[in-house]
Parts: C-alpha cells; structure tokens; sequence
C-alpha cells in the first residue's frame, strides 16, 4: 500500500538550532518526493521535489532533503532555523500524473 | 509568478444544501485535483482531472461530489447535499507536465467549508 509516514507530529526548536523532520514512504514504484509547508490559514508551498539524480536536493528558504532510497526515507533538513520556520511540514509522495499521497504532517514551533 | 486562486475564501452552509467552490488553476496546466483537509487532520486526495474527465477519484468522492471545467479557465468541485462532515478546508491544485514525466502540483490558498 502506498503511504507516507512522519513520526513526528509536533517540533520544537530554539531559533538558530538545527532542524531535522522525519519522512518514511511506502510506494510500489519509483517515487517522486515532496516537502510542503503550510502557514497557519494558508495553502501548501511547495518547499522542495526529488525525482532523480543527486539525492541531497536544495529548496527555498534554506531547506534541504535526502533521499536515501534503502531507508525508504525522505527526511528534511535545515542547518539554522528561524522564528519564521514556525508551520506544519507535510511530506508527499506520488509517481508520474498519479495523485500524491501525504502525511499526517509535523508541526514546527520555533523558540525565540 | 503564476498562482491557483480559489474562491471563496470561507463560506459557511447549513447541511442540506448546496455549495460550489471554484479555482482558476495556472494557464497553461493540464491536470487539476481537489483535495481536502479537515481540521488538525492529514490532507486527503479527492479527485482529479484531465482532458474533461476524471481521472481519479477516492473513496472520499461519493455521489454528493462532482467537478467541473465549464470553460477555459474555471474547476468547480460541487457538494450537491453537504453534511457536517464535510466541514473542511478544500484545495485546489493544478500541475503542467515536466520533462520527466514527474507531477508538481500548485496549490491554492484553499477555500474553507465550515457545515451547520
């Protein structure tokens, strides 16, 4: 079955420390991988995408992901977070025009 | 840069009735999808659409829901009867195909469905 799991449901860090957020999937193919953020009352942006290639990909606003393929994992990262990091991360998976399938998703509370 | 809008913002409905949430997708993308996501919970597949017809729709999207593209630029997602578990937040996405064949999806803003 095809499914993403983010074992984190809440985060918190203190501003400028580093930030690691977990992601597990299950997908039957090749997947295509996606981290979103959602700021409280607003849409999903998409923060980053892997589809192939090197597996550490950048993202906007400093973030960055891994894929690690014998882990099944896709977790985010980001060296020095800031007040303004504050949000839900959601975790996406999907392959070609198929729908994507998300986590439960993390939440982010920053610590001035 | 190109958006998804969607309208409205918050519209609240008493069960029963009918309510029509629409989204312009991006000009130039061929495949549009609604989601929902209930409050504090995951956000869930919905439906999507390509060439004028569904492509894929969960078990979520019963007989109560329907899409349409009533021209060139609208996407409408219809509850024809809601009830109070369809209170949610729904978006509107929409993606263009890439050189290698992967899907990124543009979301809206999301239009907020509040039941009473």
């Amino acid at each position: 079955a095809q499914s993403v799991t983010q074992p984190d449901i809440h985060i918190t860090v203190s501003e400028g420390a580093s930030l690691e957020l977990r992601c597990n999937y299950s997908y039957g193919a090749t997947p295509y991988l996606f981290w979103y953020v959602q700021s409280p009352g607003q849409g999903l942006q998409l923060l980053l995408k892997y589809f192939s290639g090197d597996t550490l990909v950048q993202g906007i606003k400093g973030f960055e992901a891994e894929f690690k393929r014998s882990q099944s994992s896709f977790n985010l990262r980001k060296p020095s977070v800031h007040w303004s990091d504050a949000a839900e991360y959601f975790c996406a998976v999907g392959g070609g025009y198929n729908k994507l399938i998300f986590g439960a998703g993390t939440r982010l509370a920053v610590h001035p | 840069e190109p958006e998804v809008t969607q309208t409205p913002s918050h519209q609240v409905t008493q069960m029963g009735q009918e309510v029509i949430l629409r989204c312009v997708p991006i000009s130039n993308h061929l495949y549009f999808y609604w989601y929902r996501q209930i409050l504090g919970q995951k956000v869930e597949f919905l439906v999507s659409f390509y060439n004028n017809e569904i492509s894929e729709k969960s078990e979520i999207f019963d007989d109560q829901f329907s899409v349409e593209r009533p021209d060139g630029s609208n996407f409408t997602l219809k509850i024809r009867s809601t009830k109070l578990e369809d209170s949610a937040m729904y978006f509107c996405a929409s993606s263009e195909p890439t050189s290698s064949g992967a899907n990124v999806l543009t979301f809206g803003a999301g239009s907020r469905l509040t039941v009473l």
